[in-house]
């Protein structure tokens, strides 16, 4: 059974703060995703990894970074939290790259309330 | 640039009545789709996906969903709703050796006893 684990369910961190939200998958997927939801807006995603050290930006990159140093492990980085970065955000993972028809596995979700 | 377009931000059923919700797609190359389910609080897990082996679907919770290459449409549908199947529902797409999916908007299910 695959599991997505995703470090914190809810967080509340302060203005301008760096934020870490972590993501860990035990079915050695190659592929790794972060998005956030927000009501009305759907799924959006910020930035995705198909490799270790590896990393391709996704539709809205702008004030995040990410970090893949292990094939497991793919870290979503706030370096200075805004308020308008209050949102779910959404760990997911899948399997080799090109692999047709091969879904994503998605983790419980973090909700970050920036204040 | 590919989009998923779901019909309807909301859509409300009594209990025991159909489940219509509809997702037209716009790949231009025969799309791999999927339809997730969200429960409140949670993240998303998969209902069902079409991998262009039937065009008719099953999946879990009763649920099933028709390809329809001439409409470009994948609905999903369910023949009596339940109470259980309130929550946000979510068509997906990716074209052959694409990723990641592209997700529509989302459409959420209020089940009225």
């Amino acid at each position: 059974d695959v599991k997505v684990t995703q470090s914190s369910r809810y967080l509340v961190k302060r203005t301008g703060e760096k934020v870490f939200l972590e993501c860990v998958q035990d079915m050695d997927h190659e592929n790794m995703f972060w998005y956030r939801q927000d009501p009305g807006l759907g799924l959006r995603l910020i930035y995705f990894s198909y490799d270790v050290k590896m990393k391709e930006k996704g539709d809205i990159p702008e004030g995040y970074s990410v970090s893949r140093e292990k094939k497991e492990r793919f870290s979503l980085i706030l370096e200075s939290a805004s308020t308008n970065q209050t949102s779910m955000y959404l760990c997911a993972s899948s399997g080799p790259l090109g692999f047709a028809g091969d879904e994503q596995y998605f983790g419980p979700g973090t909700r970050l309330t920036v204040t | 640039a590919q989009s998923v377009t779901q019909l309807g931000s909301h859509v409300s059923v009594s209990e025991g009545a159909l489940v219509l919700l509809r997702c037209n797609y716009s790949s231009s190359v025969p799309p791999y789709l999927f339809w997730y389910v969200q429960y409140p609080n949670q993240g998303l897990q998969l209902l069902l996906k079409y991998t262009s082996a039937a065009t008719l679907v099953k999946g879990i919770n009763g649920f099933e969903a028709e390809f329809k290459k001439s409409e470009t449409s994948f609905h999903l549908t369910k023949p009596s709703a339940h109470m259980s199947d309130a929550a946000e529902y979510f068509c997906a797409d990716t074209p052959i050796g694409n990723t990641p999916l592209v997700f529509g908007k989302g459409t959420r299910l209020s089940v009225i006893a």
